[in-house]
C-alpha cells in the first residue's frame, strides 16, 4: 500500500524564522512528488519534483527531493503570516494513482 | 476563466438520502478527480476520470458512484448517503492524464450526512 508521511503534524513559529517541512513515502512506480499550500479552501499547487537534487524555488519557498532516501523537504525563508497554511505533500506514480499525506499545519504569529 | 467550480458549496443530507455533487472546468482539462477531506486529514481518491468516457476508482470508492459527462464535467454521486460520508468533496482537473500533472482543485462541497 502507498504511503505518504507528513512530519511535523503542526508547527508554530513567529515572522522572520525559517521553516522545513517533511515528507517522507513508499509508493511503488513513483513518478513525481507535489507540494501543495491548502489555506481553508481548495489547495493551491507550489511545486513539481521528479529529479533528486534539483531545488525549485519561488520566492522564499524552496523544495528539494531525494528519490534513494525516499523524501523531500519544503523551506520556508522569512516566513509572514501569510504562510499560515496546512501544506499538503502527494506522491504520483506510473500506475496513474497519486496519494497524499496527511498535511502539516503551520501557523506564523506576528 | 472560472477554473474549477462545484456547485452545491453546502448540504446537509439525511442518512439515506441521495444526491450529486456536480464539477465543470474551463480549462480543457482531459482529467479530473473527485477527492474527499475529513478533519485533520489529508485527500482521499475517490474516483478519477483520465479521458472523456473513461471513470476509474480510487481509493475510497465505496458508497460513490460517479459520471464524466462530457469533457467539462464530471459528477459524483451518493446513492443512500451515510453518516461516515460526512467530509469535505473537491474536485479535480488536470491537463492530461497522469497524476504527476498539477491539479487544480474547485472551491468544495461541505457535505454532513444526520
Amino acid at each position: 500500500e502507498d504511503k505518504v508521511v507528513q512530519s511535523p503534524l503542526s508547527l508554530v513559529v513567529h515572522e522572520g524564522d525559517t521553516v522545513t517541512l517533511n515528507c517522507s513515502y513508499e509508493v511503488t512506480n513513483f513518478r513525481s512528488l507535489l507540494w501543495y499550500k491548502q489555506e481553508k479552501k481548495a489547495p493551491t499547487f507550489l511545486f513539481m519534483l521528479t529529479s533528486s537534487g534539483i531545488e525549485k524555488k519561488s520566492g522564499r519557498l524552496s523544495s528539494i527531493l531525494d528519490k534513494k532516501e525516499l523524501f523531500s523537504i519544503l523551506n520556508i525563508t522569512a516566513t509572514q503570516t501569510g504562510d499560515s497554511a496546512v501544506y499538503l505533500c502527494a506522491v504520483a506514480t506510473n500506475a496513474g494513482k497519486s496519494t497524499f499525506g496527511d498535511g502539516t499545519t503551520l501557523t506564523v504569529k506576528p | 476563466n472560472a477554473g474549477v467550480t462545484q456547485t452545491p458549496k453546502f448540504q446537509v443530507l439525511k442518512t439515506g438520502q441521495s444526491m450529486t455533487l456536480q464539477c465543470a472546468q474551463d480549462m480543457n482539462h482531459n482529467s479530473m478527480y473527485w477527492y474527499r477531506q475529513d478533519p485533520g486529514m489529508g485527500l482521499r481518491l475517490i474516483y478519477y476520470s483520465a479521458s472523456e468516457g473513461t471513470t476509474d476508482k480510487g481509493e475510497v470508492p465505496n458508497g460513490y458512484n460517479v459520471s464524466r459527462l462530457n469533457k467539462r464535467e464530471f459528477s459524483l454521486r451518493l446513492e443512500s448517503a451515510a453518516p461516515s460520508q460526512t467530509s469535505v468533496y473537491f474536485c479535480a482537473s488536470s491537463r492530461r492524464q497522469a497524476f504527476y500533472n498539477e491539479q487544480f482543485f474547485g472551491p468544495g462541497t461541505r457535505l454532513t450526512v444526520l
